[in-house]
């Protein structure tokens, strides 16, 4: 089936630094999503996308996170400066429509931050 | 707000026993209910979804009836395979809202030999 990928697949940086998270959304689908998943804890909604557009985020959604999709590229969160608690796997995932619309995974980017 | 409940954390069963898993949910408006699969090292995906009051979808061997009296979405199957340990999430997104998934905390399912 349609996949979505994710690079890196782990990212270790320091406190402060700039990281930025990429994802390869399936390529005809028109929205795209970040969930952060913090180990043993649920899977909460940070950001959703849709023609160039934030159309919703959580209040995980600090200043600190951006998101874009350049001329249709990856799909990438950005966070600068980055904290400790920012650690956690982050899954991306692309959808062709919305709301109630099948959201495809990517396997996600292992973040520590140090 | 809205939000959804998965009561075991964890599930451990022999091959060939039935496979229940409890999701309930609360919500605002009028939801649609998902499971999601995640075996290990792999993107979750789609299991089954419901959006219609007292139906049931099937796939895989696994089905789900979403009732809105009691909120609830149970997924269940009638014989576990080795090959359906894996970690399973419910998720609902309400209609007329921009498509974000809230997700339970998972219930991770163990079927030994």
């Amino acid at each position: 089936g349609p996949k979505v990928l994710q690079i890196p697949s782990h990212q270790i940086i320091d406190m402060g630094q700039m990281v930025t998270l990429n994802c390869d959304p399936v390529s005809n689908h028109l929205y795209f999503y970040w969930y952060k998943q913090i180990l043993g804890q649920q899977m909460e909604f940070l950001v959703n996308f849709y023609n160039g557009k934030v159309m919703e985020k959580s209040k995980l959604f600090k200043d600190q996170f951006s998101v874009e999709r350049p001329d249709g590229s990856y799909f990438t969160l950005k966070i600068q400066p980055t904290a400790l608690e920012d650690s956690a796997v982050y899954f991306c995932a692309s959808s062709l429509s919305s709301p109630g619309y099948e959201q495809y995974f990517g396997p996600g980017t292992r973040l520590t931050v140090l | 707000g809205d939000s959804v409940t998965q009561t075991e954390g964890l599930v451990t069963l022999t091959e060939g026993l039935p496979v229940m898993l409890n999701c309930t949910y609360q919500s605002t408006y009028s939801p649609f209910l998902f499971w999601y699969v995640q075996h290990l090292n792999e993107a979750p995906k789609l299991l089954l979804k419901s959006f219609t009051d007292n139906k049931r979808p099937e796939h895989q061997g696994f089905h789900a009836t979403l009732h809105k009296s009691s909120s609830s979405f149970h997924l269940q199957k009638s014989s576990a395979q080795l090959s359906d340990s894996a970690l399973y999430y419910c998720a609902l997104s309400e209609a007329g809202n921009t498509g974000k998934l809230i997700f339970g905390l998972g219930t991770t399912l163990q079927v030994q030999p």
